[in-house]
Order: C-alpha cells, then structure tokens, then sequence
C-alpha cells in the first residue's frame, strides 16, 4: 500500500527566509503527487500537483516541489516566506481505486509552517 | 462555478448517537470522497462515491456509511458515535477520468462527548 512520510511536524522560519518542507512516499509504479495547504478551521485547497512530465512542478504563489524519483521524495520548497504562509501543509499521493477510473488521496500527517516576524 | 459546501459547520452529539453530515458537490463532478480528519492528522480515506454507488473504502467500519444522489450530492451516516468519532470530516468532489482535480469543501467539526 501506498504511504506518506512527513518527519516534521513542525517548521518555523522567519519571514522572508527560505523554507523547505519534507515529504518521502513509498515506490510505486506511476505514482501522482500532491501538495494540499489547510489554513485554520478551513478545508484543504490544492498547492501543486505532480501527474507527469517536468519533476520540477509550481504553485502561483512562489512555492514549487520536486520530484525524485530515485529518493522517493516531493520536497515543497519557497525562497522567500510571508506571515500569510503561516498553515498546516499535507503531502498526499494518489491510490487507483476499484476499477481504475477513480484515485483516494493518501496523506501524510502534516507540516506546521510557523512563519514569524 | 460553484465549489464544495458541507453542512452543518459544526456539531456536538452524544455518545451512541447517530449524525448525518451533507455535502454538495462542485458543479459537473460526479464523484465524492469522504475523509475524516482527526486533531493533529491528516486526513483518512473513508469512502467513495461514484455513481451512486460505493467505489472504494478505508479501514472505517460499517457503522460508517454514505449515499450519493442522483444530483451528485451526497450524505455521510455514523451510529453508535465513539469519542474518537470526534473529527473534521472533509468532502471532495471530483470528475471521474479527467486527472485529479480534487475539490475539498471546508469541512463538518464533530465533536463527540
């Protein structure tokens, strides 16, 4: 079965610094790749998303995430952090369901980003 | 282009009773997942419906259930409410065959006492 690694919890950096948030998956055949943010007491909106092509994929607002294949690993990364970032971030992967013409969602546990003046 | 509502926002019941939490799908997606979020996780996958019918499911037992109508909305059943039923439980809607455009609606908070 598909799983999601997220090994910090969470992470604070001071505004304007750059910031690099983990993600691991387990190997797959074809696997999709997903960022999802999740402001407080509202639901998940879609950062980026990997399905294929360049392993370099970016969101509007300055994030961008890398896919290795070879390290297993969907980094979410951003030069340069605003308060606004401050959020929950959940990496997920992608899972076929019955038949093949539907995907669930895998997520991992999250990463608090605490960005302080 | 309408996104996903759930209702209601909030809830309390009592334990060993039943709730029924509704979502409404984005406008032209015919599938619906249900996730169940729990305080300091992410979220868990608990169904899927896709054409009115049940299409995958999480390791959540049966007292959980679900329905889809025929409009693309659906609803999400629990009896015997648990303690640990206490949850953010998040809608998605997506469009079967089209990639994955998942939309998520801002969620239903149970609290159980």
């Amino acid at each position: 079965a598909q799983s999601v690694t997220q090994l910090d919890s969470q992470v604070p950096v001071f505004e304007e610094a750059p910031v690099e948030l983990r993600c691991n998956y387990s190997s797959s055949v074809s696997v999709y790749l997903f960022w999802y943010v999740q402001y407080p007491n509202q639901g998940l909106q879609l950062l980026l998303k990997y399905l294929s092509g360049s392993t370099l994929v970016e969101s509007i607002n300055g994030f961008e995430a890398e896919f290795n294949k070879s390290q297993t690993s969907f980094h979410l990364r951003k030069p340069s952090v605003h308060i606004s970032d401050t959020a929950e971030y959940f990496c997920a992967v992608s899972d076929p369901l019955r038949g093949g013409a539907t995907n669930k969602l895998i997520f991992g546990t999250g990463t608090l980003l605490a960005v302080q003046p | 282009e309408t996104g996903v509502t759930q209702s209601p926002t909030h809830l309390i019941k009592t334990r060993g009773q039943q709730v029924t939490l509704r979502c409404s799908s984005q406008s032209g997606h015919n599938t619906v997942s249900w996730y169940q979020q729990a305080l300091g996780q992410g979220p868990q996958f608990i169904f899927q419906y896709y054409r009115e019918e049940e299409n995958g499911r999480g390791n959540f037992p049966p007292r959980f259930s679900g329905l889809q109508f025929p409009n693309y909305s659906s609803e999400l059943n629990v009896n015997a409410l648990e303690l640990d039923d206490s949850a953010l439980y998040l809608c998605a809607s997506s469009l079967a065959r089209t990639g994955f455009g998942y939309t998520f609606g801002s969620g239903t908070r149970l609290t159980v006492v």
